[in-house]
């Protein structure tokens, strides 16, 4: 079965210092990835999707970017930070041969 | 604009009871349909997925599915304290672009009453 690791678990930085959250995935092979954010107490943003090496797509326009070096690696930065990119970030796998959606652990972002 | 609407709660049920957790989508032509539970500070996990109409059943969780109405709604019997969580329902929404994610609700929080 697949596995979605993501690190760090929880992340505190100051106001325009860069960010780069890794996720990885184990026990599958071409999966299309996902990154989430999830606000305090709100519902989940899909923020980009990947469905192979070096293909991102954005869903909105924001202070992020993602990149694929490797099929199961999926990374999201910023070069400078805001105080609304605080949240929680869900990296997310739909296998190539079905259809449900499995989440990584997440990582708890705290810009101050 | 493809919606999957969910009444965000809190929902308050007596321990023992059963919890009975509604969603409504927009697309006709979604075929999958996921229940996701979220414990507070964690990420979701998945429950249950259903794809025909009518019932299907897992322990205390049944979710089940009228494609006609454009409902899904999943029941959780003898409701336990450590089902306290909030109740993410998720579609499919049918595309050509190779996007394939679902699309959420807003979710429901459940409370479990001891």
């Amino acid at each position: 079965s697949q596995t979605i690791h993501q690190w760090p678990a929880t992340l505190v930085q100051p106001v325009g210092s860069p960010l780069s959250l890794e996720c990885t995935v184990e026990g599958t092979s071409n999966p299309n990835l996902y990154w989430y954010r999830q606000a305090a107490g709100r519902g989940l943003q899909l923020l980009f999707y990947s469905v192979g090496i070096g293909q991102i797509s954005s869903e909105v326009p924001q202070n992020l970017s993602a990149s694929r070096p490797q099929d199961r690696q999926f990374i999201l930065s910023s070069k400078k930070l805001l105080l609304s990119d605080s949240g929680f970030y869900l990296c997310a796998l739909i296998s190539w041969n079905q259809e449900t959606q499995y989440f990584g652990p997440g990582t708890r972002l705290l810009v101050l | 604009q493809k919606e999957v609407e969910q009444n965000s709660g809190p929902l308050s049920v007596p321990e023992g009871a059963i919890a009975s957790l509604n969603c409504t989508y927009s697309d006709r032509g979604s075929q999958s349909f996921f229940w996701y539970r979220q414990y507070s500070g964690k990420s979701p996990e998945l429950i249950m997925s259903i794809y025909s109409n009518g019932d299907k059943e897992d322990g205390r969780f049944t979710a089940q599915l009228n494609k006609a109405s454009q409902y899904v709604s999943l029941l959780i019997r003898d409701s336990q304290p450590s089902d306290s969580a909030t109740y993410l329902c998720a579609v499919n929404i049918p595309e050509d672009t190779g996007r394939r994610a679902l699309t959420f609700g807003s979710g429901t929080r459940l409370q479990v009453q001891p």
